[in-house]
């Protein structure tokens, strides 16, 4: 149990569909992360809210859209995506303040398949 | 822009040998912390260093940070079994505070 839980923990789906990836921390924490993590790769950072505002986008397609309803639930909206999308997504919480100077808490992921 | 160094990618020893991970950063770096994956599992969070020459201890893992707060270090003495996984470090660094992660190094123990 790590306080940070990410459903579905599996999805495949097709190009032309759309769905959402959810996150869900009970820590308490102000700062919620999406990253990407592929084979032979580094953890890629992707979004970054703080204080359910959103402080950092890394460059990312359009077709990944993120949202933060409140600081405990954090949603990464997918569609029209490419099969080089297929990676796990994690998500990630830190505790209120400077976010890079706090310890962060992963879930366990969702590992997306795109076909 | 900052770019994050970490070597080897690979390590593999036999229980009870030493291991070392090293994390290289192209910019001067506010903090970094140390994280544990284990085979399947999510990114652990072992420890941050945010002082230049800074040397931290948990057990048989030593971290290290540069005294120019560019590179750091894990040491592991006398692994064991459960000590298998990837070591990554997270580099936050420059006036943005960019956060990058180094690639990770797998590290495999032979009981």
């Amino acid at each position: 149990e790590t306080g940070v839980t990410q459903t579905p923990r599996h999805l495949v789906m097709g190009m032309t569909n759309k769905k959402s990836l959810k996150c869900e921390q009970h820590l308490g924490h102000n700062a919620m992360y999406w990253y990407k993590q592929s084979a032979k790769k580094p953890l890629e950072l992707m979004f970054v809210y703080n204080f359910k505002e959103q402080t950092e986008n890394n460059s990312v397609p359009s077709r990944f859209s993120p949202e933060c309803p409140n600081s405990s639930h954090l949603f990464l909206h997918l569609h029209t995506l490419q099969p080089e999308d297929s990676a796990l997504y994690l998500c990630a919480s830190s505790q209120v303040g400077d976010y890079s100077n706090q310890p962060q808490h992963f879930g366990d992921g969702t590992r997306l398949s795109i076909l | 822009g900052q770019q994050v160094m970490q070597i080897p990618q690979y390590q593999h020893v036999q229980e009870g040998e030493d291991f070392t991970t090293y994390c290289n950063s192209s910019t001067t770096l506010s903090n970094i912390q140390w994280y544990k994956q284990r085979p399947g599992g999510h990114p652990v969070f072992l420890i941050q260093l945010v002082k230049s020459g800074e040397v931290k201890k948990q057990k048989r893992l030593t971290f290290q940070f540069g005294e120019a707060k560019k590179n750091s270090s894990l040491h592991i003495t006398a692994t064991q079994t459960t000590d298998v996984g990837t070591y990554f470090c997270l580099c936050s660094g420059g006036s943005n505070y960019k956060l990058t992660f180094g690639k990770g190094t797998l590290l495999t123990v032979n009981p």
